[in-house]
């Protein structure tokens, strides 16, 4: 069974950083056509993807975030971590992780299955 | 970045009816496409990859359709547990993007 659960902080500060650990299990983070997303959802609104990491290090960022993201993993662990800085009330938020599976040579991929999502407050 | 636009925002229908809900991309996807369906408090659920893939569990009712910019997600027979919110996804670039959800209510 394929699961995945997101951990860190329920409330921060603002201009602090906020760190989100990804455990996975049941799949290997060195898959082949595996990788992890981070995608968000502030309260009431929209999903808003934020970034993704495949299994040979392939890293992608939100245009609009770019410069506040880092998202990396420890295979070992079964861990992807991503790192947000300069927190703002607006990134108040359910932060969730999610297994993307690709089909290989036609390239689609999708999110599947999805963590249950941490909900981060920042706030003074 | 590619946006996705997704109508109606809202929609109210009664058990048993067909529903469609529609999605446009500002540019070509091809059939990079993909369907969530989110209940309150819950985390999204994959329904359809690839435009027109059924994920494996999910109910024949649901099917998709479309490719390049216009795509459409079609209820056959509205059940209860389909009031929900649904969103679209585009997966042809990164970064990857939704649309902005459609909340389908109980008429």
């Amino acid at each position: 069974q394929v699961t995945l659960k997101e951990s860190g902080p329920v409330l921060v500060k603002p201009t602090e950083t906020l760190t989100l650990t990804c455990t996975v299990s049941g799949f290997s983070l060195s898959n082949a056509r595996m990788g992890v997303s981070w995608i968000r959802q502030p309260p009431g609104k929209a999903l808003e993807w934020l970034a993704h990491i495949f299994s040979n290090d392939e890293k992608s960022y939100s245009t609009s975030l770019k410069s506040r993201l880092t998202i990396s993993k420890d295979t070992s662990k079964s861990q992807v971590v991503l790192t947000m800085t300069n927190m703002d009330p607006v990134d108040t938020a359910t932060y969730y992780c999610a297994r993307i599976l690709s089909s290989g040579w036609s390239g689609y991929n999708w999110f599947d299955p999805w963590g249950q999502g941490t909900l981060v407050t920042v706030s003074s | 970045d590619i946006q996705m636009t997704q109508s109606p925002s809202s929609l109210s229908a009664s058990v048993g009816d067909r529903v469609t809900i529609t999605c446009r991309a500002s540019q070509s996807i091809s059939s990079y496409l993909n369907w969530y369906q989110q209940k309150p408090g819950k985390a999204p659920k994959l329904l359809i990859y690839a435009a027109s893939s059924l994920q494996s569990g999910v109910p024949s009712r649901f099917s998709g359709s479309g490719s390049g910019t216009d795509f459409t997600l079609t209820i056959s027979s509205l059940q209860p547990e389909d009031f929900a919110t649904y969103y679209c996804q585009q997966s042809y670039s990164t970064p990857n993007s939704f649309g902005q959800g459609t909340k389908l209510e109980i008429k």
